[in-house]
């Protein structure tokens, strides 16, 4: 059963830091992206950040670039975000998220199949 | 353009058809992904390249695209298919994600 366990919010002051963790159980963690997803309470999905299964590459929305950064342990099968220069626009519910990649004849087809259980960031003073 | 546009509020009346879009230019070149999501829960994959459904997802769900819009029709709709539901894809660099705003679907 594939399993992502989140765990390192809470509230932090505005300019503060933050250590996310994300582990993954049930799969070849090894063998897939992984991706931070956000969620403001009461609004919609915003993604904030993607790696590459081996941690080579990284990507990142505008909104968190030079703040955030994502990282992963594969021998020990964990996703991590490190925020740094919190802001109050950053509370919001953080989920990890795994990404599964099909290479299709027409299209290549990518999507979340499991996420994680959410982890609530509160930046207030 | 790296936006997905989706109607805030879509309601349908107990075992009838109901369909949410999903408009961006994005969806020209990437299929579609849906998820739902109920208060309280994180999201789950109801439909993945246009209209896969993983296991467990009921085959009242379905999905299709059209141009830039994509859509997730509910033929039947139950009441435990209300919630918000989401639609996501990449963008046009293709390595950044992008998900709409988000339907409220109400089971009248």
């Amino acid at each position: 059963e594939v399993q992502l366990l989140q765990s390192g919010g809470g509230l932090v002051q505005p300019g503060g830091s933050l250590r996310l963790s994300c582990a993954a159980s049930g799969f070849n963690f090894n063998n897939y992206a992984m991706s931070w997803v956000r969620q403001v309470p009461g609004e919609g999905l915003e993604w904030v950040s993607s790696i590459t299964s081996s941690g080579d590459t990284t990507y990142y929305a505008d909104s968190v670039k030079g703040r955030f950064t994502i990282s992963r342990d594969n021998s020990k099968n964990t996703l991590f975000l490190q925020m740094n220069s919190l802001r109050a626009a950053d509370t919001a519910v953080y989920y990890c998220a795994k990404e599964n990649t099909i290479f299709g004849v027409v299209e290549i087809l990518f999507y979340f199949d499991y996420w994680g259980q959410g982890t609530l960031v509160t930046v207030s003073s | 353009s790296s936006e997905l546009t989706q109607d805030p509020a879509v309601s349908v009346a107990l075992g009838q058809t109901v369909r949410i879009t999903c408009q961006g230019d994005s969806l020209r070149r990437f299929a579609a992904t849906w998820y739902q999501q109920q208060p309280g829960q994180a999201p789950v994959l109801v439909i993945y390249g246009q209209n896969n459904r993983p296991s467990g997802i009921p085959d009242r769900f379905s999905g299709s695209r059209s141009g830039n819009t994509a859509s997730l029709t509910i033929t039947g709709a139950q009441a435990e298919d209300e919630g918000d539901y989401y639609c996501h894809t990449r963008d046009s660099s293709g390595h950044h994600q992008v998900f709409g705003g988000g339907t409220k679907l109400t089971v009248l």
